[in-house]
């Protein structure tokens, strides 16, 4: 079966730096997406990673490891707004979004 | 500013009682898409169109009916819905000729089920 692993919950200080893993099994591979979701809103898109390596994106940067099935979101400089849920997600060999759960990231003061 | 648009952000509906969810874009996408999402949880991929053909998930209930009448709007059809199906129901669109092929989301609506 397709599957995307990332962890439920994880706290950091606000100017610190965290790193939200995700790990994926997938029919095909068309690349892989992290989108954010503040609470009750629509997700809005992230960053995209097809080829290996890391896509750097202002404050925010996203790695990518096809052969071991696993990318990274890392934020910099963490503000109290980045307090959301990353969601990893993975389209398919049809083209199809495979959805992660979420990673609800609360900042503290 | 190019969009995706639903409409209401907020439905409250009587258990068994139809309700109608609606989306529009005008990003001019080809492919439009209905998720459900619940608290806590990956969005559930229900139907997707790409341009009129219409994809239906395997595991999507038959309570659940979508129409697209032309590319700027789709619908979104609950015929009887019950507790279960109370949910973030997320309109989304992409183009095929885009680079990414990344999805553009809606703002949701959130469907209440008395």
């Amino acid at each position: 079966g397709q599957n995307i692993d990332q962890p439920t919950e994880m706290t950091a200080t606000e100017g610190a730096i965290v790193q939200i893993n995700c790990t994926y099994q997938t029919s095909g591979f068309n690349g892989l997406f992290w989108y954010q979701q503040h609470a009750g809103e629509a997700p809005t898109f992230l960053s995209y990673n097809v080829l290996d390596g890391l896509e750097e994106k202002g404050r925010f940067s996203s790695f990518l490891s096809r052969s071991k099935g696993y990318s990274y979101l890392l934020l910099k400089e963490l503000q109290m707004k980045d307090s959301a849920s990353y969601l990893c997600a993975v389209m398919d060999s049809n083209y199809q979004l495979i959805w992660g759960a979420g990673t609800k990231l609360i900042i503290k003061p | 500013d190019a969009m995706v648009i639903q409409n209401p952000r907020y439905q409250v509906t009587q258990f068994g009682k139809p309700v109608t969810l609606s989306c529009s874009q005008t990003l001019n996408h080809n492919v439009m898409y209905w998720y459900q999402q619940k608290s806590s949880q990956a969005p559930k991929l229900l139907f997707h169109y790409y341009d009129k053909d219409f994809n239906n998930e395997a595991d999507t209930p038959d309570n659940f009916q979508s129409r697209r009448p032309n590319t700027s709007f789709c619908f979104l059809d609950i015929r009887s819905p019950g507790l279960g199906d109370a949910a973030m129901y997320l309109c989304a669109t992409s183009s095929t000729s885009g680079s990414y092929n990344e999805q553009f989301f809606g703002p949701g609506t959130r469907l209440t089920v008395l």
